[in-house]
């Protein structure tokens, strides 16, 4: 079955340097996600992505974020500074196959730790 | 911002009866309900969907049931099994648009053997 790979599983840097969140979704999918899940709070969502470009944002996805689509197959998340406060675990997701599917696949996450 | 609330933080079942996990939303343009399972330190596993067109969903073991004048959704899980054990969240789509879902904060589910 097809599924949603996410590297690494865990990264820790620190604070102000910049991270890459590296993510493959489903191969026929069109949209991807980011979200995120601080320490015993909700998944939050991040961004989407539709047609190489951002489709919606929340407003915790400020100018330290960005998100790319290098290549067919990977999609990233990179904070340029990291906070503290970014520490949380962050999940991308796919969906719309050429079917219509809306529902969207999550991958396993990547824990991120800012000291 | 709570337009998704799962007001059951915890739920304890015996081993072969009903779960009924339950959510409630207050945002009227989400049409379309997702229900994810989610074990520690994975991502969430995506169990079963429902339209706002239809107000019952089945899937095996797995039914969710939508009223919309209630703004309420359930799901119902029968017979729980220990491996049913995990947090579940209810989340949300918003009319028109493919794009973010919102999320509920979760009921963590134990079902004893």
């Amino acid at each position: 079955e097809p599924e949603v790979t996410q590297t690494p599983s865990h990264q820790v840097t620190q604070m102000g340097q910049e991270v890459i969140l590296r993510c493959v979704p489903i191969s026929n999918h069109l949209y991807f996600y980011w979200y995120r899940q601080i320490l015993g709070q909700k998944v939050e969502f991040l961004v989407s992505f539709y047609n190489n470009e951002i489709s919606e944002k929340s407003e915790i996805f400020d100018d330290q974020f960005s998100v790319e689509r290098p290549d067919g197959s990977n999609f990233t998340l990179k904070i340029r500074s990291t906070k503290l406060e970014d520490s949380a675990m962050y999940f991308c997701a796919s969906s719309g196959d050429p079917s219509g599917q809306e529902t969207q696949y999550f991958g396993p996450g990547t824990r991120l730790l800012v000291l | 911002d709570q337009q998704v609330k799962q007001n059951s933080p915890s739920l304890s079942v015996q081993e072969g009866r009903i779960s009924i996990l339950n959510c409630d939303y207050t945002n009227s343009m989400f049409d379309y309900f997702l229900w994810y399972k989610k074990y520690p330190a994975e991502g969430p596993t995506f169990l079963i969907s429902i339209s706002s067109i239809k107000d019952k969903n089945e899937d095996g073991r797995f039914t969710v049931f939508l009223n919309k004048s209630a703004k309420h959704l359930s799901l119902h899980i029968v017979p729980s099994q220990p491996g049913d054990s995990a947090v579940y969240f209810c989340a949300a789509k918003g009319r028109g648009s493919n794009y973010k879902l919102t999320f509920g904060k979760g009921t963590l589910l134990t079902v004893n053997p």
